[in-house]
């Protein structure tokens, strides 16, 4: 089982609509979850952290986070062409805290 | 408050030499990552460093490749005897705590010739 599961997707939604994307991982003694965007050739950008079950908002952004079903997810709201990238989820896991990456889902929002 | 900063932004080497990565992290940042990723894929975790120490090279390769973080100065990525393989783009990250948010350069893309 890999440590970090993300579809690459592409998912394609049109301008306007709500983007949802989606990450499950393996380490139950996780405690820290993020939500990184990275565009082509550029390097991975901090977009939201989560810690606790639950929603956090900020801004277009929500994560959602289910430790039990070992769940997290980012809905993007009224989706831009500028939010067209891959989006990476991240956990703090194993026995050092290293930082996780799953391999992302490519976004592309259609105009 | 300056980010992370990685040199050189682009590197060639030929196969068989030497190339050296720097990476200074954030400051007040005291917790280095190294991530390599190759084109249309993930970011693979090569090793984690606090200041004089390493403390989780399990993505390491075994051999020619080595990581340091000095008390002063940045950290370093060391390749040695690089082969083509070795190209991709390499990947630094700071964090002020071992548990919170971690924050990266802008990368180093490495080309073997």
């Amino acid at each position: 089982q890999k440590e970090v599961e993300q579809n690459s997707g592409p998912l394609s939604v049109p301008e306007g609509a709500i983007a949802s994307l989606n990450c499950t991982y393996s380490d139950r003694g996780s405690q820290s979850f993020f939500w990184y965007r990275q565009y082509s050739g550029k390097s991975p950008e901090l977009i939201m952290s989560i810690y606790s079950n639950g929603d956090k908002e900020d801004g277009r952004f929500t994560a959602q986070l289910n430790k039990a079903s070992q769940y997290v997810s980012l809905l993007i709201r009224d989706s831009q062409p500028s939010d067209s990238a891959t989006y990476l989820c991240a956990f703090r896991g194993g026995a050092t805290n290293k930082l996780i990456f799953g391999t992302g889902t490519l976004l592309a929002v259609q105009p | 408050n300056a980010g992370v900063m990685q040199n050189p932004r682009h590197l060639v080497r030929r196969r068989g030499q030497e190339a050296r990565l720097r990476c200074s992290p954030m400051k007040g940042h005291s917790h280095v990552y190294w991530y390599r990723q190759l084109p249309e894929e993930g970011l693979k975790f090569m090793v984690y460093l606090q200041k004089e120490n390493i403390i989780d090279e399990s993505g390491m390769p075994k051999e020619r490749f080595s990581a340091e973080f000095p008390k002063e100065g940045p950290s370093i990525l060391r390749i040695q005897q690089v082969v083509r393989g070795d190209s991709a783009a390499y990947f630094c990250a700071s964090s002020p705590a071992p548990t919170g948010e971690a924050f990266f350069g802008q990368g180093t893309r490495l080309t073997v010739v």
